[in-house]
């Protein structure tokens, strides 16, 4: 099983659409979570961090469900340049003590006109 | 935010060659790097982490005489691949992180693609 499980997609929506991605992760000692992006042959960049309260950050709104391992992003009124691969991250401290982040394999999101 | 440069961001070799990837923190002291791995169509995959003036930790499966990596100093981490195979074509990713500012945001090194012939 994969520690970072997302629906690869491609998710296909007209401009303006509303579309939710879930992400569901198995490690229940992570601490940290993450959206990042990533464009097409460029490196990930954090879109937003993901609280336990749920938190926002213009169109787009993060939720993160401890009890059932779940994570969520909601993106309102999609742009043409939302167009990109999201990255479920997850943050744990591992056997070795070490923390490392740990990468889902990406939904991808194509935002049509 | 911060930021991380790599270099270079391409690169082709002959099958046997070695070669090497910088990456570089550029405005803030980088105690931790981390170099992922990403095949096409696939998740990042963590190589190995490195903390300034120590040997790198590496992940599982990933073997540290074919990739060293060295962290000489708080802004520079370089990542060699020695004798380079195709199966090695990949995007090579680095981060970087400050433990000392208190947080474990990872900031992104654009990458470097290796094809190797």
């Amino acid at each position: 099983r994969k520690e970072v499980e997302q629906d690869p997609g491609p998710f296909n929506v007209p401009e303006g659409a509303t579309v939710a991605f879930n992400c569901t992760y198995s490690n229940s000692a992570s601490q940290s979570f993450f959206w990042y992006r990533q464009d097409c042959r460029k490196e990930p960049k954090l879109l937003m961090s993901v609280y336990s309260s749920g938190n926002e950050d213009g169109r787009f709104t993060a939720q993160l469900n401890r009890a059932s391992q779940y994570i969520s992003l909601l993106i309102r009124d999609s742009k043409l340049s939302d167009s990109a691969t999201y990255l479920c991250v997850v943050n744990f401290r591992g056997d070795t003590g070490r923390r490392a982040l740990t990468f889902g394999s990406g939904t991808r999101l194509q935002v049509q006109p | 935010g911060a930021v991380v440069s790599q270099h270079p961001s391409w690169v082709i070799c002959k099958s046997g060659t070695s070669v090497k990837i910088e990456c570089r923190s550029l405005d803030f002291q980088a105690t931790t790097m981390f170099w992922y791995r990403q095949f096409p169509k696939q998740s990042l995959m963590l190589m190995a982490t490195s903390n300034e003036g120590s040997k790198a930790t590496y992940e599982q499966g990933v073997e540290k005489d074919k990739f060293l990596i060295n962290h000489a100093s708080l802004t520079l981490s370089t990542l060699t691949v020695t004798s380079a195979h195709p199966e090695d074509s990949s995007f090579y990713i680095c981060s970087a992180s400050n433990r000392l500012a208190g947080t474990d945001t990872q900031y992104f090194g654009p990458g470097t693609r290796l094809t190797v012939l």
